[in-house]
């Protein structure tokens, strides 16, 4: 089975801040995805990773998907109140397996 | 170009009742998903369909649960005798594979209530 770990769970910081929120697995996917997510709503894609490494910039927001492909990242810089919500982690299997395995999610909270 | 959308957007129903939802994708796209989502939880796979054949079914879709998706276009979940554990949001998500990658594109979800 496998499983995403995301860390924070929760996270409350000032507008101008930095974060990070790390997803995590000992399974190894194909692709990962972070989405965020608001009350009600559906989760929106952000970015879609596939190669061990890869870094994509998408304006404030930086993802990075690990060497090995069990890991990934997502940095935000100068965090704006916009950028509250949940920001959730989700891998597409290595073995052909189509449906994505989510992680349990980062709830952020942006003071102004 | 227009995304994922869902109907009902909500739905409140008595215990034992039946309800259907459907779904209708992103056009071209082949690929159709359902997923369900409990308060404080990620999304938890259901099934999917590539065209009009379902390809896989989670443990988690009891015998309660059938979906369809008849002419390989919009899709249908039907869930009888609903149980107050069924309340949650259940979310559509479509994808076109191409180049190995498959990149899923959610509706808004149908929030359904049981009493």
């Amino acid at each position: 089975t496998q499983l995403l770990e995301q860390s924070p769970q929760f996270l409350s910081i000032q507008e101008g801040e930095n974060l990070t929120v790390y997803c995590n697995s000992s399974s190894v996917f194909s692709s990962l995805q972070w989405y965020r997510q608001e009350p009600g709503e559906g989760p929106v894609l952000l970015v879609t990773v596939v190669t061990g490494g890869e870094v994509k910039k998408l304006k404030r927001l930086t993802f990075q998907f690990g060497d090995a492909r069990k890991d990934s990242s997502l940095h935000i810089t100068a965090a704006q109140p916009g950028d509250t919500g949940l920001y959730l982690c989700a891998g597409a299997g290595d073995t052909g397996r189509r449906a994505l395995t989510f992680g349990s999610g980062t709830r952020l909270q942006v003071q102004p | 170009d227009t995304g994922v959308s869902q109907d009902p957007r909500h739905k409140i129903t008595k215990r034992g009742q039946n309800v259907t939802f459907r779904c209708d994708p992103i056009s071209e796209h082949n690929r159709l998903y359902w997923y369900r989502q409990t308060l404080g939880q990620g999304p938890e796979f259901l099934t999917y369909f590539q065209n009009e054949a379902q390809l896989e079914k989670s443990r988690l879709l009891s015998d309660r649960f059938s979906a369809e998706r008849p002419k390989g276009s919009f899709s249908t979940l039907e869930i009888q005798r609903t149980e107050q554990g069924d309340s949650a949001m259940y979310l559509c998500a479509s994808s076109l594979l191409k180049g190995g990658t498959d990149t899923q594109y959610f509706g808004p979800g149908t929030r359904l209530t049981v009493l």
